[in-house]
């Protein structure tokens, strides 16, 4: 069946701007991770979704990060005004649920560079 | 905090011989899982194995073995007869069982280079 998608692949935007990110999880799953891997920091997490809810935005770096899930599927990453240390590796993960047992599949990842 | 430690940054070998990447970990949960897993160059992290906190046993899959050690808060990897295909970075990664929800903490990564 099909893995985690995530969109775009790639990213360049300029310093200020707003970019949304996609990720199609993978059907049945209900829980869903935002990770991002950067050189500084390595791979650090974002939120959790569990259904449309998030019980765990823990990890959104600053109020300019903000994530929504709609219908218990694709999840949207958005970054107003684009800052240059937001440059990464943007990763979706999903699981059947969200738990410490169950194994994370992971998409390829956004790679989002700020100019 | 949970705290996950790879303290191998880069690991170089020779085709067919054995390695073993390291992995030190922290958690004040008696309840956790631990992972490892490959990211090749294509990027896409890739689940390898699990193991529980209550099961020290360790276990051969395939070139695949670990050692989980509780009282040293260790937990090894070792491919036998690596392969150039090995060649990627290899993430250990701690999730705690309370409240986590199953969010990973992951160590650094040691990018392992497997020559022909």
């Amino acid at each position: 069946g099909a893995g985690v998608s995530q969109s775009p692949s790639n990213k360049v935007t300029e310093k200020g701007k707003d970019v949304e990110l996609r990720c199609d999880p993978i059907s049945g799953h209900t829980a869903l991770y935002w990770y991002r891997q950067s050189l500084g920091q390595g791979l650090e997490f974002l939120i959790y979704f569990q259904g449309n809810s998030a019980p765990d935005k823990s990890g959104l770096p600053s109020d300019r990060f903000s994530a929504e899930r709609t219908g218990g599927s694709v999840s949207t990453l958005t970054i107003q005004r684009t800052q240059q240390e937001d440059s990464a590796v943007y990763l979706c993960a999903s699981s059947l649920k969200g738990s410490s047992y169950n194994e994370q599949f992971f998409g390829p990842g956004t790679r989002l560079t700020v100019l | 905090a949970q705290k996950v430690t790879q303290a191998q940054t880069e690991i170089s070998v020779v085709e067919k011989e054995d390695v073993t990447l390291d992995c030190v970990y922290e958690t004040r949960d008696t309840t956790y899982y631990l992972f490892w897993y490959k990211q090749p160059p294509s990027g896409e992290l890739v689940f390898l194995i699990r193991r529980n906190s209550f099961d020290e046993q360790n276990e051969i899959s395939g070139r695949y073995s670990w050692n989980f050690q509780k009282s040293t808060s260790s937990f090894n990897f070792t491919i036998t007869a690596s392969q150039v295909v090995d060649s990627a970075v290899y993430f250990c990664a701690l999730s705690e069982g309370g409240t986590s929800y199953g969010k990973l903490t992951f160590g650094q990564g040691t990018i392992l280079t497997v020559h022909p």
